[in-house]
């Protein structure tokens, strides 16, 4: 059965600070991997997604994930976070006819 | 293109009641999934569809229905509603790989229940 575990429900980072949000997650057959990103009473918006091919993934505003198979990990980084990061974030995997996500991790960032 | 909508925004309903949310995209797209958000638990996925005429049960679908009698609407019917079914309800659509992969979801604004 699919399934996605985020750690971390909450983080918070200085603005200007490198940031990493975790991502693990189960599947029994070569994973499609997303992240997606959801701004206080709005809908979510993909940031960047891993289907094949290099294992390092650049994304909408200056986001990046790196899958690692050995680790069934796809982490979130970001070098430099802006206040405007501020949001939940998603990671969700497939496969398939479906998509699981997993329970977010809210981003706070500090002055 | 105005992408995915949901009708509507904001609903209370009582103990009992029935209604349908509504969710409508104009990208043509093959797949269709209605989700709820309640807080902790991400998204969770109550049904889907891959095509007109051919839904699935998705983690949650107890007390749901659904049909797709068109490849623009996917409306989800709450047949008589619960204090449980409160929640947070998103409808996406995407397309699907050459393989048959869910690709990336394009995903409406929202609907809010409230079920006192």
């Amino acid at each position: 059965a699919q399934s996605v575990t985020q750690p971390d429900i909450h983080i918070t980072v200085s603005e200007g600070a490198s940031l990493e949000l975790r991502c693990n997650y189960s599947y029994g057959a070569t994973p499609y991997l997303f992240w997606y990103v959801q701004s206080p009473g709005q809908g979510l918006q993909l940031l960047l997604k891993y289907f094949s091919g290099d294992t390092l993934v650049q994304g909408i505003k200056g986001f990046e994930a790196e899958f690692k198979r050995s680790q069934s990990s796809f982490n979130l980084r970001k070098p430099s976070v802006h206040w405007s990061d501020a949001a939940e974030y998603f990671c969700a995997v497939g496969g398939g006819f479906k998509t699981i996500f997993g329970a977010g991790t809210r981003l706070f960032v500090k002055a | 293109n105005a992408g995915v909508t949901q009708t509507p925004k904001f609903q209370v309903l009582k103990t009992g009641q029935s209604m349908t949310l509504q969710c409508a995209q104009d990208m043509n797209h093959e797949y269709m999934s209605w989700y709820r958000q309640d807080p902790g638990m991400g998204l969770r996925l109550i049904h889907y569809s891959v095509g007109a005429g051919i839904t699935d049960q998705g983690e949650v679908p107890n007390g749901y229905n659904v049909s797709r009698s068109t490849t623009e609407d996917f409306p989800l019917r709450l047949l008589s509603a619960a204090p449980s079914q409160t929640s947070v309800y998103f409808c996406a659509s995407s397309y699907g790989t050459s393989g048959g992969v869910q690709e990336t979801q394009y995903f409406g604004p929202g609907t809010r229940l409230l079920v006192l």
